[in-house]
Formats: C-alpha cells, sequence, structure tokens
C-alpha cells in the first residue's frame, strides 16, 4: 500500500531563513511525486512535480524538491523564507498509472518577521 | 488557466437534509475527484471519476454518492447528512495523461452539519 508521511505538522521559520519540509513516502511502483500548497481558504495549487528525469525539481515561488529514491524522501525546500510563504503545504504520491493521489497530512508553515 | 468551481463556499444543514456540492471545471478533463479535508488527516478521497456516468469509491464513501452526467460536471451528495460529515470538501480534475496526474482544485466548500 502507498503511503505519505510528512514530519512536523507545524513548522516555524523567521522570515530570510531556510524552509524545509520532509515527506517520505512508500509505493510499490516508481512514484509521481508532488507537493502542494493552501493558502487561507483556497483550495490546494500545484508547486512542483517529479514524474521522471532529473531527481531535483524546481517549482513556483523559488521552491524545490529533490527525489531521493534510496532514501524514499522528497523534501521541499526554500532558501529565504518569506512572510506570504505562510501556508499549508502538502506532499502527494501518485504510483505511476494509478488515478488515486495519497496526500501526507500536511505541514502548516508560519514564518516570522 | 484551468478553472474549477464550486457550488458554495460555505453550506450550513441540519442534520437527516439531503446536500448536494457542485463542482465544474471547464477544461475538458476527464477525471474528477470530491476530498473531504480535516485537521491532522490530510485529504481523503470519497468518490472519483474518469469518464461521464462512471464512477469509482474513494477511502471513504460511506455516507456519499455521486453523479456525472455531463463532462464538466461533478456532484457529490450527502444522503441523510449527519454531523461527522461537518468538514471541508475539496473538488479536484485532472487529465489522463500518461505523466502528469496532477490536479487541480476548487476553492472548497466548508459544510456544517447542525
Amino acid at each position: 500500500a502507498q503511503s505519505v508521511t510528512q514530519l512536523g505538522s507545524h513548522v516555524s521559520v523567521s522570515e530570510g531563513a531556510l524552509v524545509l519540509l520532509r515527506c517520505n513516502y512508500s509505493s510499490s511502483v516508481p512514484p509521481y511525486l508532488f507537493w502542494y500548497v493552501q493558502y487561507p481558504n483556497q483550495g490546494l495549487q500545484l508547486l512542483l512535480k517529479y514524474t521522471t528525469g532529473a531527481t531535483l525539481v524546481k517549482g513556483i515561488n523559488g521552491f524545490e524538491a529533490e527525489f531521493k529514491k534510496s532514501e524514499t524522501s522528497f523534501h521541499l525546500t526554500k532558501p529565504s523564507a518569506h512572510m506570504s510563504d505562510a501556508a499549508e503545504y502538502f506532499c502527494a504520491v501518485n504510483p505511476q498509472g494509478g488515478f488515486k493521489t495519497i496526500f501526507g497530512a500536511g505541514t502548516r508553515l508560519f514564518v516570522k518577521a | 488557466d484551468v478553472k474549477v468551481t464550486q457550488s458554495s463556499r460555505y453550506l450550513v444543514k441540519r442534520t437527516g437534509e439531503k446536500v448536494f456540492l457542485e463542482c465544474v471545471q471547464d477544461m475538458d478533463h476527464e477525471n474528477m475527484f470530491w476530498y473531504r479535508q480535516d485537521p491532522g488527516l490530510g485529504l481523503r478521497l470519497i468518490y472519483f471519476s474518469y469518464d461521464v456516468k462512471m464512477k469509482e469509491k474513494g477511502d471513504i464513501p460511506e455516507g456519499y454518492s455521486v453523479s456525472r452526467e455531463k463532462k464538466e460536471r461533478f456532484s457529490l451528495i450527502l444522503e441523510s447528512a449527519s454531523t461527522n460529515q461537518t468538514s471541508m470538501y475539496l473538488c479536484a480534475s485532472s487529465l489522463m495523461l500518461l505523466h502528469s496526474y496532477e490536479q487541480y482544485f476548487g476553492p472548497g466548500t466548508r459544510l456544517t452539519v447542525t
């Protein structure tokens, strides 16, 4: 069975500091991996995705994530946090060829001035 | 840009009422999904549809049904609303492409059942 674990339901960083949101997955087949962001009172929007090819993936708003097969991880990073990054972030996995996407429980990012 | 719209942002219903949540997408996507979102649980799939009149149960279908009579519209029905169905409901759609299963989400409907 596929699953997604996001370490830390809440992460707090200072403005300008590194953002690191952790995601580990399990999948019996090569997965597609996604990070979504949800701003208050909005739906989810795609930040970035890994399907095949280069394991370092760049997304919108300066975020990037690296697929590490040996560690079954897909951590999200941003070098310098901005106040506007405060939101909830969801990691998701879709086993290749499947309809269902499995979402993690989410990590709420707080950015302190 | 893909647009997914949901009929209501906020809804308050009484226990036992029949509730309809409507979702419309404007990009000719084959797949459509209904999720509920609860704190600490992430998104849980209720039902999905991969074509008109086709539907599949997700992980938590009990107490829900769906209808897809047209490609652009996917409705979620609560036959007899209960307080444990108070939640945020998110609709999403996606293309059926080999290497792209990214989903596009609507803004959500926050349903309160009293």
